[in-house]
């Protein structure tokens, strides 16, 4: 069964860093979306793209924060200036197209890359 | 986007069937429901979705009686690996893309 990879699976990197959290969405789908979890909270939406584009973001989703789909494989997110607050598990999910009104497009998701800043 | 309720916790046993109810009284017409699992330390996956009646797939049968407010995740015969965190999620708004998760159902299977 396809899967949504990660990489990698844990990051450390220090206050004031940029880091590149990588993923690989499962080949013909076509909305790709970030989201994070600190520890021993909720899931939380980041942004979601669409045709090489941001469709959607959340307001957690500052200028710090990027995302890239590089080739047609990768999808990227990036965080600039890294705080100690970004510590979290960032988690890639992808789904096949579009979700119709009330419905909802099965969004699949990765293992996910735990990020911690120190 | 439709508010879901469900219990914080629950604890069961190995071979029981578990429920997890879920209150959405403001669904709208088109709303579906979906349930999601969360393992410790691991991405959600999806269970199951469903509109109205029931539904059934090799993992959970999901039940919406016909008034739509509510809805009842069942998991037979549960065993250890089944401790989770379950999601009941309304649906995608018409512009919104993304999933909003609340804090879940935690559920504990004991041996």
């Amino acid at each position: 069964e396809p899967e949504v990879t990660q990489t990698p699976s844990h990051q450390v990197t220090q206050m004031g860093q940029e880091v590149i959290l990588r993923c690989v969405p499962i080949s013909n789908h076509l909305y790709f979306y970030w989201y994070r979890q600190i520890l021993g909270q909720k899931v939380e939406f980041l942004v979601s793209f669409y045709n090489n584009e941001i469709s959607e973001k959340s307001e957690i989703f500052d200028d710090q924060f990027s995302v890239e789909r590089p080739d047609g494989s990768n999808f990227t997110l990036k965080i600039r200036s890294t705080k100690l607050e970004d510590s979290a598990m960032y988690f890639c999910a992808s789904s096949p197209g579009m979700g119709l009104a009330g419905y909802t497009d099965t969004q699949y998701f990765g293992p996910g890359t735990r990020l911690t800043v120190l | 986007l439709a508010k879901t309720t469900q219990p914080i916790s629950m604890d069961s046993y190995e071979g029981q069937e578990v429920n997890i109810t879920c209150s959405h009284n403001n669904i709208a017409t088109n709303d579906y429901i979906t349930w999601y699992q969360q393992f410790p330390s691991q991405g959600p996956r999806f269970i199951i979705q469903g509109y109205k009646t029931k539904v059934t797939n090799e993992v959970a049968s999901l039940f919406i009686p016909a008034d739509r407010k509510s809805s009842t995740l069942s998991l037979p015969r549960v065993s250890l690996s089944d401790t989770a965190v379950y999601y009941c999620l309304g649906p995608l708004d018409s512009s919104a893309r993304q999933l909003t998760f609340g804090s879940g159902t935690q559920l504990t299977v004991l041996p």
